[in-house]
């Protein structure tokens, strides 16, 4: 089955570009899906690519999909530290219902 | 405002106790879904329902059952056979016909075994 990975620490400080990496298994998954979890709440979608495409920027955020090396970035430009969160990546491996497979999620800590 | 409600928000069992989650959406959503989280482990998938009155078994689906009586309504029960339960439990729900499946997860309930 799919498995995705993750790095699970990330520190910058308040200005610079975070970029948070991933790593999937299943070269099926059609979609692709980035969480955001702040502490002690529930996740958000921050923002989704499809399989067919590349890159996909969204205000301060840009996602990078390597296909081939099956490889998905997450960059934030101008990182505050309201971005101080866990984000997730996760899969949707395909065929069959609309299962999502969750990596092991990201800390990331923005200092002042 | 539509969204999803998980109560409690904590939960604190005695070992050898049933206790349910509860977890009912008004996004009018036919599919819901159950996940454990664990620190560095990420999200694992209990059970997932994709219309009332059918439920299949996610990847940790053993000491749980769940029920699926109401289109709205999808609760947890974390039996007394689930070894390890102490966790933070979130329910999701998406449109069963999106193509794209966004999940929108309530905000959790943090269960403890004392």
């Amino acid at each position: 089955g799919e498995d995705v990975e993750q790095s699970l620490f990330l520190s910058v400080r308040e200005g610079d570009s975070s970029v948070i990496n991933c790593t999937y298994t299943d070269s099926s998954s059609t979609y692709l899906y980035w969480y955001k979890q702040e502490p002690g709440a529930g996740l958000q979608l921050l923002t989704y690519i499809f399989s067919n495409m590349d890159m996909k920027q969204d205000q301060r955020l840009t996602v990078l999909l390597n296909k081939k090396d099956k490889h998905l970035s997450l960059r934030i430009a101008d990182t505050q530290t309201g971005d101080s969160a866990i984000y997730f990546c996760a899969g949707r491996p395909g065929g069959g219902f609309q299962k999502l497979v969750f990596g092991t999620g990201t800390r990331l800590l923005v200092s002042p | 405002d539509g969204g999803i409600t998980q109560s409690p928000k904590y939960l604190f069992r005695k070992e050898g106790q049933n206790v349910t989650l509860s977890c009912e959406q008004n996004l009018n959503h036919d599919a819901m879904y159950w996940y454990r989280q664990d620190p560095g482990q990420g999200l694992r998938l209990i059970y997932y329902s994709q219309i009332v009155n059918d439920f299949q078994k996610g990847d940790i689906a053993e000491g749980y059952s769940v029920s699926r009586e109401k289109k709205e309504s999808f609760p947890l029960t974390v039996t007394s056979a689930q070894k390890n339960p102490t966790a933070f439990y979130l329910c999701a729900s998406s449109r069963a016909e999106s193509s794209y499946n966004e999940q929108f997860f309530g905000p959790g309930t943090r269960l403890t075994v004392l």
